[in-house]
């Protein structure tokens, strides 16, 4: 699987949309992107994924850029129930293939 | 989505005891379940992927003879960690997919282990 970069850390007033950017600039053509979010001391919680398309649903929306080498997941009015370690993965097969992890970003809502 | 649960949430044992870990897919048959390994500020590494009927595939450096894969059932997997010690220390999550929802994997709660 590609591997992924993302910021450490980003910080978000309440409210505002938060954006959070990931480069995956080796992902394969039929490699997805994904997006999961950690709250502390809990499983990671499913976001969205999308291949090409953008995608949209009632947590978030998914941007990929045209060569698909960079993706930004967008939380349109963050709260503070947002604050969490959100992880962009590329992957094959999401569903048949175990997921790599990296460091992910640590995103913090501020009130 | 789909709904994934774990028992128990936390289980703290002596050293040398065996813990069972228990994995359910409450809404959907999951014919593949996965077991991770997150330790304190780390992320999550895969532990080894389990298709429901069949011999658990462990990742490099996990070892199949100390973490017990069982998969018997389309709902229920369970990970055992034999004789535990205290570097078993960890938060054990598993994760289940099903065939028509190939894309996507969902996370069940974890279960943080502390082996005195």
């Amino acid at each position: 699987d590609a591997k992924t970069t993302q910021p450490p850390s980003m910080d978000c007033a309440e409210g505002r949309a938060a954006n959070l950017p990931c480069n995956h600039s080796t992902i394969s053509g039929n490699e997805y992107v994904y997006w999961y979010r950690q709250i502390h001391s809990q499983g990671p919680q499913y976001i969205i994924h999308g291949l090409k398309n953008n995608e949209t649903n009632e947590m978030a929306s998914l941007i990929i850029t045209e060569d698909r080498k960079s993706s930004t997941l967008i939380l349109p009015h963050a709260t503070l129930r947002d604050t969490a370690v959100y992880y962009c993965i590329v992957s094959s097969g999401g569903g048949a293939d175990g997921l790599t992890f990296g460091k992910g970003t640590h995103l913090i809502i501020q009130p | 989505g789909a709904v994934v649960s774990q028992h128990p949430s936390r289980v703290i044992c002596k050293s040398g005891t065996s813990v069972k870990i228990e994995c359910r897919s409450l809404d959907f048959q999951a014919t593949t379940m996965f077991w991770y390994r997150q330790f304190p500020k780390q992320s999550l590494m895969l532990m080894a992927t389990s298709n429901e009927g069949s011999k658990a595939t462990y990742e490099q450096g996990v070892e199949k003879d100390k973490f017990l894969i069982n998969h018997a059932s389309l709902t229920l997997s369970t990970l055992t960690v034999t004789s535990a010690h205290p570097e078993d220390s960890s938060f054990y999550i598993c994760s289940a997919s099903w065939l028509a929802g190939i894309e996507t994997q969902y996370f069940g709660p974890g279960t943080r282990l502390l082996v005195l």
